[in-house]
């Protein structure tokens, strides 16, 4: 199975500052298609995790553009430009390029 | 709007079943694969399953392989999940899910709660 390995797994942020999140896959998230499916999950304190990102850099519906995705291959990082007190909760990376798809361990940001 | 709503779960033993469905409305669910995913209490998530907008394959993580089986009523707008054999680490909430890796469909249920132990 691909491992995905995020770090930090804890990120203390202040208010209005900027944060990123690091995620490595054990192995090219390149899909024989030239599609690299690589998500970005939030999970606020309480709710569903709900989708962010998909396809590495493209946002999901309602998503704040504060919120961005970039790397290739192996390395991923999600941006956040400014952090809002919304944004507490926990992130996960997820890779579905190859089966079974799998997540990171979760990054939990919090509020300095 | 879209809406998956859980049901069936519960506390059972070790060794027994348990039926989870998930309800869907406010979209044409026989165009969807439809997916599981578990999240073990203070742990992270786990995608355990997913079938074919036709019912025609389906995939499952190897924990759960010969024990839980998928499947849908695309006639009634279900999901379900079978889960036979159950184990304390299966112990999770379990969310239906539907979504397309390469595009921004996605939307989760709220979950149910699953709890095996005696």
């Amino acid at each position: 199975d691909v491992v995905m390995t995020q770090s930090p797994l804890s990120l203390p942020v202040t208010l209005g500052q900027p944060a990123s999140i690091s995620c490595r896959s054990s192995r090219s998230l390149v899909h024989s298609d030239g599609n690299t499916y690589l998500n970005w999950f939030q999970q606020r304190p309480g709710q569903s995790p709900r989708r962010l990102i998909y396809k590495v850099s493209n946002w999901d519906s309602g998503v704040p553009d504060r919120f961005s995705g970039s790397g290739s291959g192996t390395d991923f990082t999600l941006k956040i430009s400014r952090v809002e007190a919304e944004d507490v909760g926990v992130y996960y990376c997820m890779q579905e390029t190859h089966w079974p798809w799998t997540f990171g361990q979760g990054t939990k940001v919090e509020i300095k | 709007e879209v809406q998956l709503v859980e049901s069936g779960g519960g506390l059972v033993q070790p060794g027994g079943s348990l039926r989870l469905s998930c309800a869907a409305s406010g979209f044409t669910f026989s165009n969807y694969w439809m997916t599981w995913v578990r999240q073990a209490p203070g742990k992270g998530l786990e995608w355990v399953a997913s079938i074919k907008p036709d019912a025609s394959g389906y995939l499952y993580v190897d924990s759960v392989k010969g024990r839980f089986t998928i499947s849908r009523d695309n006639a009634g707008n279900s999901l379900h999940l079978q889960m036979n054999s159950l184990r304390a680490e299966d112990t999770a909430v379990f969310y239906c899910v539907t979504e397309d890796r390469g595009s921004g469909w996605t939307h989760w249920g709220q979950g149910t709660q699953v709890t095996v132990s005696s």
